[in-house]
């Protein structure tokens, strides 16, 4: 299976735009829709974003997503960083042919 | 809305086995799965393996097969994962996860997430 790599760490002060990338080492990007998930302390996930743009109800128009071809990549901006967006954000996709799912290996956003 | 409702905290010993169960409501189709994802203390999210409650079609991550089964019981509307052979590197907080199942291939979006169920595994 493709290996979903993320920065261990992002940081913005309020107000700011966070990006956090997603890179695929083997195959298309564009392949498998990719979904980003949002995890607070003592919570459990929530999706902020699913197939590679979509925004699910409730979820703030600030979160964003969008894959680039070019760098194989997804990427998960946050803008108008508030202090409640502070958590650790895993993307998240799959394998075609046997069906596994891959995850990232998070990302913790810090919001200064 | 989907609703996902674990059971409570286990504490396991060396070598026992655990069983979560994973009750779903709300959900209006019954093509749906529902996948195991675990988080080891301070670290990321593991996926395990998926089960479709719709054909009761299964896929484990390969670390985990033969050490993990899943079942389905349609008329409660609950999935369970059992893990066998435990060892202290399975002390993790345990989330079922639901995700629209399609048998020609499923996008895997968790739409809506357990509250987690705490395995910690000691002797």
């Amino acid at each position: 299976n493709y290996v979903l790599t993320q920065p261990h760490s992002v940081s913005g002060s309020p107000g700011e735009t966070a990006t956090i990338s997603c890179t695929r080492n083997s195959g298309s990007i564009a392949s498998n829709y990719v979904q980003w998930y949002q995890q607070r302390p003592g919570s459990s996930p929530t999706t902020v974003i699913y197939e590679d743009n979509q925004r699910p109800s409730g979820v703030p128009n600030r979160f964003s997503g969008s894959i680039d071809r070019s760098s194989n990549s997804a990427s998960l901006t946050i803008s108008g960083l508030r202090t409640e967006d502070e958590a650790d954000y895993y993307c998240q996709s799959y394998e075609s042919g046997n069906q596994d799912v891959i995850f990232g290996g998070g990302t913790k956003l810090t919001v200064l | 809305q989907v609703q996902l409702v674990q059971s409570g905290p286990e504490v396991k010993k060396p070598g026992a086995s655990v069983k979560v169960p994973c009750k779903a409501s709300g959900h209006t189709v019954s093509s749906y799965g529902i996948s195991w994802v675990r988080q080891a203390p301070g670290q990321g999210l593991e996926w395990m393996g998926w089960i479709s409650a719709y054909n009761g079609a299964t896929n484990c991550a390969p670390r985990f097969q033969g050490r993990v089964t899943l079942t389905t019981d349609t008329s409660t509307s609950t999935v369970s994962m059992e893990l066998r052979s435990l060892t202290s590197d399975d002390t993790a907080v345990y989330y079922c996860a639901f995700f629209f199942y399609y048998s020609s291939g499923s996008y895997y979006n968790f739409q809506s997430w357990g509250q987690g169920t705490l395995v910690s595994v000691s002797s």
